[in-house]
């Protein structure tokens, strides 16, 4: 696997349910991040993490909630979501998280939320 | 704040047609300038960019010329293929708010035969 990996790349569920997104990077990068991609709206920037530690957290509601166990490997746990939730998920790591370097966006995953 | 407003879409053309989509920016100070291409069923993919006044980015065919006067960061390919098929984000960072990427809403391409 090379670049940036995303799983799964489809998902459906309720309501209630809880569920992970997974993000794996193979870029030996220590940056880290989660966009939400919405139809007729920028991009949203949800959650960085720079060498494991969160240091951005941009108002995004509490059913959202990031891991970041290590440098290539970022969670995004989901639970209690809205219909409103429905968006495609995008991980994207960076060489660090100073604005210097490319972002390496993964192919994304596809959120349903019923 | 800083903000990117890009050309709506969907634009249609045939092969080989000339492609420009616009972005006009706001910003202070000197930010720099991207331009991201995302492929269907991909990830958004760095396509070019540009960091002072004047300089041009320029990537598999496709250019764009940061100009600080019009405050614009113009794409523009002379002959699109239909590989060419995506959605183009206008992009920009600024030191004055952390580097951050600010986004424009995309601009869906589709280049028929």
């Amino acid at each position: 696997e090379t670049g940036v990996t995303q799983t799964p790349r489809h998902l459906v569920m309720g309501m209630t349910n809880k569920k992970s997104l997974k993000c794996e990077q193979h870029l030996g990068h220590n940056a880290m991040y989660w966009y939400k991609q919405s139809a007729k709206k920028p991009l949203e920037l949800m959650f960085v993490y720079s060498l494991e530690e969160r240091v951005e957290n941009n108002s995004v509601p509490s059913r959202f909630s990031p891991e970041c166990p290590n440098s290539s490997h970022l969670f995004l746990h989901l639970h209690t979501l809205q219909p409103e939730d429905s968006a495609l998920y995008l991980c994207a790591s960076s060489q660090d998280a100073t604005g210097f370097y490319e972002q390496y966006f993964g192919p994304g995953t596809r959120l349903t939320v019923t | 704040g800083d903000s990117v407003t890009q050309m709506e879409g969907p634009v249609t053309l045939s092969e080989e047609a000339f492609l420009t989509i616009n972005c006009t920016y706001t910003a202070t100070g000197y930010p720099s300038l991207f331009w991201y291409v995302q492929y269907p069923g991909e990830g958004l993919q760095l396509l070019l960019k540009a960091t002072k006044a004047d300089d041009k980015g320029s990537n598999k065919g496709f250019e764009a010329t940061y100009r600080k006067e019009t405050t614009s960061f113009h794409l523009e390919k002379g002959s699109v293929q239909v590989s060419d098929s995506a959605v183009y984000f206008c992009a920009l960072t600024n030191a004055g708010n952390n580097r951050k990427l600010i986004w424009g809403l995309g601009t869906s391409l589709a280049v028929n035969p």
